[in-house]
């Protein structure tokens, strides 16, 4: 089937450690994302690439790392530099469709900080 | 800057009733594209409906449509005989046009349907 997958479902991060979420797509799309989902708030875009080898910051970058090698895959760090890091992450991948882009959604991971 | 704001975070209709979902946003831009996404409680995001803003028509997509009124930069819900598994947070969100695909949420509206 195609899709978006994450994982893992559920992930715990001790003091100062730093860890990775997985997202990988079959879709063949080109872009993808990384958004975070706090309590009582829409999602917030961290990370976006439309390319291989090539990203960008978002408008919560800050404590957080990516890569894009594969165009499958865009594995996201939750590095000790991000104090809060307790939140739902969500991946999303787009292709043009006509003129447009849709932002198709994994079905995310829940992060908590022990 | 672009925003977008949900100014009902929670409604409730009897099933098989139609309910209308409130959205505004802010722009100087004059295209770009609009969306609604659903939210259950399995926290999947599911695109419901999307319009692109240099089309006048509304979009539809079976019990869903929208109402676009894009003087007033408003994008409304409308979900028609409503059913219980329609009951999840619903999120609108925006879009610049082509070229640039962030995509700048609302906080949501949580939409219940009672039996």
């Amino acid at each position: 089937d195609g899709g978006i997958t994450q994982s893992p479902k559920y992930l715990f991060r001790k003091e100062g450690q730093n860890v990775t979420l997985s997202c990988e797509q079959n879709l063949n799309h080109d872009a993808m994302y990384w958004y975070r989902q706090d309590p009582g708030q829409g999602l917030r875009l961290i990370y976006y690439s439309q390319i291989v080898n090539d990203f960008q910051k978002g408008d919560i970058a800050e404590g957080y790392s990516v890569s894009r090698e594969k165009k499958e895959s865009f594995p996201l760090t939750v590095t000790s530099a991000q104090k809060n890091p307790t939140a739902f992450y969500l991946c999303a991948s787009s292709t043009r469709d006509g003129a447009q882009e849709t932002q198709y959604f994994g079905p995310g991971t829940r992060l908590l900080v022990l | 800057a672009q925003t977008v704001t949900q100014s009902q975070p929670e409604m409730s209709v009897q099933e098989a009733e139609t309910v209308t979902l409130s959205c505004t946003y802010d722009t100087s831009e004059n295209n770009y594209y609009l969306f609604w996404y659903k939210q259950p409680p399995s926290r999947q995001m599911i695109l419901v409906i999307r319009q692109e803003a240099y089309k006048q028509q509304n979009a539809t997509e079976n019990r869903f449509s929208v109402n676009f009124q894009k003087a007033a930069k408003s994008f409304s819900l409308k979900i028609s005989d409503s059913q219980l598994g329609d009951t999840a947070m619903y999120f609108c969100a925006f879009m610049l046009g082509f070229g640039n695909e962030k995509l700048t949420f609302g906080t949501g509206t949580r939409l219940t349907i009672i039996p």
